[in-house]
C-alpha cells in the first residue's frame, strides 16, 4: 500500500493564481482531511471530509475550496493565491472519525509570490 | 490555542531514554492522549495512544497519570533517527478538530 499520497511536491505559483493540491488514500479510509503548516508552527485545520459527498470547514478555511471526488481522492484548490497561502500542505486520513489514527501524506510545498 | 502543554525542546543522548512530557489539565473522560512526531520536512507519523492504562508498541512507551492530567512518551534507546518535533495531542472521537500546536523538539546527539 502507498498509503496516502499527494501530489504536486512542490509548486510556485504567482499571486492570483489557481491551483488543486491532489490526495489519494488506498487504506479504504472514510475520513480525509487538509492540514497547513506554517514554519515553526504546528498543524492548522482547513478542510475536512468526514465521509464521501460530505465536506466541513476547519480553523482557517478561507481562500480554500475542496471537493471529495470519491472515496480515495479529497482535492483542495485555491481560487486565488495569495502570498499568505505560502505553506506546507498535509493531507490525511483516518478510518472512521477524527478521534482515530491520522496517517498523513509526505506534504506539498507552496510558495506564492 | 493547544489544549496540551509541552516542553519546547529537550536533548538527549544516543543510546539513553528520551523522556516526553505532556500537561493535559482539561481533559475529559472520554479523551484520548495520542502523540504524533514530524522529522524534518515530512508528514507527522502517529507513535502510540492511550486512554487510562499505560500503553507500548515497537516504537514507545506512553506511561499516563493515574488523574490523567499528564503523560510522558518514553523513547527507550533513542537513536539519532528519533530526531523530530513531537506532538502530544488529546482529542475524543467526537469529531472535534485536533490542535498539533507546536510540540517538542526533541535533538538525540551522538
Amino acid at each position: 500500500n502507498a498509503g496516502v499520497t499527494q501530489t504536486p511536491k512542490f509548486q510556485v505559483l504567482k499571486t492570483g493564481q489557481s491551483m488543486t493540491l491532489q490526495c489519494a488514500q488506498d487504506m479504504n479510509h472514510n475520513s480525509m482531511y487538509w492540514y497547513r503548516q506554517d514554519p515553526g508552527m504546528g498543524l492548522r485545520l482547513i478542510y475536512y471530509s468526514a465521509s464521501e459527498g460530505t465536506t466541513d470547514k476547519g480553523e482557517v478555511p478561507n481562500g480554500y475550496n475542496v471537493s471529495r471526488l470519491n472515496k480515495r481522492e479529497f482535492s483542495l484548490r485555491l481560487e486565488s493565491a495569495a502570498p499568505s497561502q505560502t505553506s506546507v500542505y498535509f493531507c490525511a486520513s483516518t478510518v472512521g472519525g477524527m478521534g482515530e489514527t491520522q496517517y498523513f501524506g509526505p506534504g506539498t510545498r507552496l510558495l506564492v509570490l | 490555542d493547544a489544549k496540551t502543554t509541552q516542553p519546547t525542546s529537550m536533548d538527549c543522548a544516543e543510546g539513553r531514554a528520551a523522556n516526553l512530557p505532556c500537561n493535559h489539565s482539561t481533559i475529559s473522560g472520554n479523551e484520548y492522549v495520542y502523540w504524533y512526531r514530524q522529522i524534518h520536512s515530512q508528514g507527522p507519523q502517529y507513535i502510540i495512544h492511550g486512554l487510562k492504562n499505560n500503553e507500548t508498541n515497537e516504537m514507545a512507551s506512553l506511561i499516563i497519570t493515574e488523574d490523567r492530567k499528564s503523560s510522558t512518551l518514553i523513547l527507550p534507546h533513542a537513536t539519532l533517527r528519533d530526531t523530530a518535533v513531537y506532538y502530544c495531542i488529546d482529542h475524543s472521537n467526537s469529531g472535534y478538530a485536533l490542535n498539533f500546536g507546536k510540540g517538542t523538539s526533541l535533538l538525540v546527539t551522538p
